[in-house]
């Protein structure tokens, strides 16, 4: 089944303890994202990668760090979490074909920084 | 102003009536139009797509998208109860890469 795996679903920390969410696609797609989610705000773009070792800032880039290494990983790092980091993260891989793109998300990680 | 604006409802209709979403947006370049849908604790999920201006059907979804007044809208006929979720529109242009940027989501309820 194609799909995009993101851990853990739901996190609880402190303010400056560092922590990794996790992202892997099975659909060997280039293209990845890592989104944030806040009431009234929307889907905002925190990074994104174009293909292996190819990442760039999204709109919202302060505060966290990506990496890409291999094609199907993607994880997303706060090296120092602050409470203003508190929200549903998304992570997602898209296809693009002739007839546009379309985005495959994960479940989603509610994150808390207590 | 956003690039993409989207009421956030929420919207009740009850069942088997026509639900009406819309989004407005301000950036001409804009080419693909999409509507994902999100059920509470899930990801959102692909819709429905059209490319420039027209009209998509899709069962009992239909997107039309009118790109001389920047307007793009969702009908979703004999509305049922796991309809209820929230709909976020999306767009995207091939000159910005494709970027993909969301409406905040309107919260649907289809009341049985």
């Amino acid at each position: 089944e194609a799909q995009v795996t993101q851990n853990p679903r739901y996190l609880i920390t402190v303010t400056g303890k560092k922590l990794t969410v996790t992202c892997s696609q099975n659909m060997n797609h280039e293209y990845m994202s890592w989104y944030r989610q806040d009431p009234g705000l929307g889907l905002r773009q925190i990074y994104y990668s174009m293909n292996v070792e190819v990442t760039d800032k999204g709109d919202v880039p302060e505060g966290y760090k990506v990496s890409r290494k291999e094609k199907r990983n993607f994880p997303l790092i706060l090296e120092s979490p602050s409470p203003n980091q508190t929200s549903l993260y998304f992570c997602a891989s898209r296809f693009t074909g002739t007839g546009g793109e379309k985005l495959f998300f994960g479940s989603g990680t509610q994150l808390s920084v207590l | 102003q956003k690039e993409v604006e989207q009421d956030p409802g929420p919207l009740s209709v009850p069942e088997g009536a026509i639900a009406s979403l819309n989004c407005t947006y301000s950036n001409s370049a804009f080419q693909y139009f999409m509507w994902y849908r999100q059920y509470s604790r899930k990801g959102p999920e692909l819709l429905m797509y059209t490319y420039s201006s027209g009209n998509k059907e899709d069962g009992r979804f239909t997107a039309q998208v009118d790109k001389s007044s920047k307007y793009i809208s969702l009908f979703i006929r004999d509305s049922q109860p796991s309809d209820s979720a929230t709909y976020l529109c999306a767009m995207s242009a091939s000159t910005g890469g494709f970027k993909t940027i969301f409406g905040a989501g309107t919260r649907l309820f289809v009341k049985a």
